[in-house]
């Protein structure tokens, strides 16, 4: 069964320590995204990578930093410069640019909560 | 600024009528549109599309029309069922730097019901 898993599903942390947040997934997509959801917000664009060891900003990128070391791996780290960690994280993947197919697909989320 | 602009936040209609959910866009780049559809503390579910060259897209309850002209799209769902409850996303997609992302609306809110 194809799809994007992201654990865990809620995660506490404390004010000042990073936090990784995982997504895996196994579509075989080349590209992958993160994304943050505030609350009667859309979607904001953290991170994003491409192919396997190049990722790049997207409009909120600050206080977060990412890796992609597998194809099937993109983990999130929320770090303590990021000065409103709190919400809700998705991590989508698609086929990437020049394949035609411009849909993202989505894992079903990571709700951190930083106190 | 906001490049893609669902006005409404919320939408209430009843079963069986039809629910028109509205998306204004400012960037004449965007080459393909999509909604989302997204239930609380899921990720959102891909629910149609439709290229920039065309004006009209059905899957069987749902239509996605594109008038590119006003910058506008609109998605049809009839008839709305009560399932079909959930917050919607319009999105647009944009080729940069040999990249494509996604630009999303606010959502709007939809409630059928019954």
């Amino acid at each position: 069964d194809g799809g994007i898993t992201q654990s865990p599903k809620y995660l506490f942390r404390k004010e000042g320590q990073n936090v990784t947040l995982s997504c895996e997934q196994n579509l075989n997509h080349d590209a992958m995204y993160w994304y943050r959801q505030d609350p009667g917000q859309g979607l904001r664009l953290i991170y994003y990578s491409q192919i396997v060891n190049d990722f790049q900003k997207g409009d909120i990128a600050e206080g977060y930093s990412v890796s992609r070391e597998k194809k099937e791996s993109f983990p999130l780290t929320v770090t303590s410069a990021q000065k409103n960690p709190t919400a809700f994280y998705l991590c989508a993947s698609s086929n990437g640019p020049g394949t035609g197919a411009y849909e993202q697909y989505f894992g079903p989320g990571t709700r951190l909560t930083v106190t | 600024d906001q490049q893609v602009k669902q006005n409404s936040p919320s939408l209430s209609v009843q079963e069986g009528r039809i629910s028109i959910l509205n998306c204004d866009y400012t960037n004449s780049m965007f080459d393909y549109f999509l909604w989302y559809k997204k239930y609380p503390a899921e990720g959102p579910t891909f629910l149609i599309s439709i290229s920039s060259i065309k004006d009209k897209n059905e899957d069987g309850r749902f239509t996605v029309f594109l008038n590119k002209s006003a910058k506008h799209l609109s998605l049809h769902i009839v008839p709305s069922q009560p399932g079909d409850s959930a917050v919607y996303f319009c999105a647009a997609s944009v080729a940069q730097g040999g990249s494509e992302k996604l630009v999303f609306g606010k959502g709007t809110k939809l409630t059928v019901n019954p």
